[in-house]
């Protein structure tokens, strides 16, 4: 357990489908990740929100919506997504501060699109 | 661009010792990761080098060399429950994680 949890941990949808994965720390960090993970590719960094305010997008397709509604919960909602989509999608929280940033992540949510 | 090198895949033997190398290429240094990741799990933190030089923690250690742009990741007495993916991470000069793909390693008995 690493006090951070993500659900559903297993996603099937179709490509018209609207579905949203969420994530919710326990740690009181200050700062949530939502990353890709596709098999033998570096981890994508998708959204990163600090203080409940979004700094960093990555060039995601607008079909990805993060939603941020406090500093403890972070939602990613999906809309027409492409089977290329499928991979893993991992959430992270970190207290943000300069340094020694250590980045602690839920189990990850394995989404298929068919 | 940046880049973090490590090799996609090793194989080692039960109770042995193996060398997991990372090199990289970033915009500014602030810190280096390593991270275990077991199949359909969380990526867990293993350690973090800042300054050049070995961090020993049990099993693991970490070596950096910030003019060679290089780590490693070194664990001995090798065991099953040690099969896993390792991914090395830098942190840029605005203190991003850049990450590598992982090495995934086979533990052999």
């Amino acid at each position: 357990e690493t006090g951070v949890t993500q659900t559903p941990r297993h996603l099937v949808m179709g490509m018209t489908n609207k579905k949203s994965l969420k994530c919710e720390q326990h740690l009181g960090h200050n700062a949530m990740y939502w990353y890709k993970q596709s098999a033998k590719k570096p981890l994508e960094l998708m959204f990163v929100y600090n203080f409940k305010e979004q700094t960093e997008n990555n060039s995601v397709p607008s079909r990805f919506s993060p939603e941020c509604p406090n500093s403890s919960h972070l939602f990613l909602h999906l809309h027409t997504l492409q089977p290329e989509d499928s991979a893993l999608y991992l959430c992270a929280s970190s207290q943000e501060r300069e340094g020694h940033n250590e980045q602690f992540f839920g189990p990850g949510t394995r989404l298929t699109v068919l | 661009g940046q880049n973090i090198d490590q090799p996609t895949e090793m194989t080692a033997t039960e109770g042995a010792i193996v060398q997991i190398n990372c090199t990289y290429q970033t915009s500014g240094f602030n810190g280096l990761f390593w991270y275990q990741q077991h199949a359909g799990e969380a990526p867990t933190f293993l350690s973090y080098n800042v300054l050049d030089g070995l961090e020993e923690k049990g099993r693991f250690s970490s070596f950096l060399s910030r003019s060679k742009g290089y780590s490693y990741l070194l664990l001995k007495e090798l065991q099953m429950k040690d099969s896993a993916s390792y991914l090395c991470a830098v942190v840029d000069s605005n203190y991003q994680l850049i990450w590598g793909a992982g090495t995934k390693l086979i533990i052999k008995p």
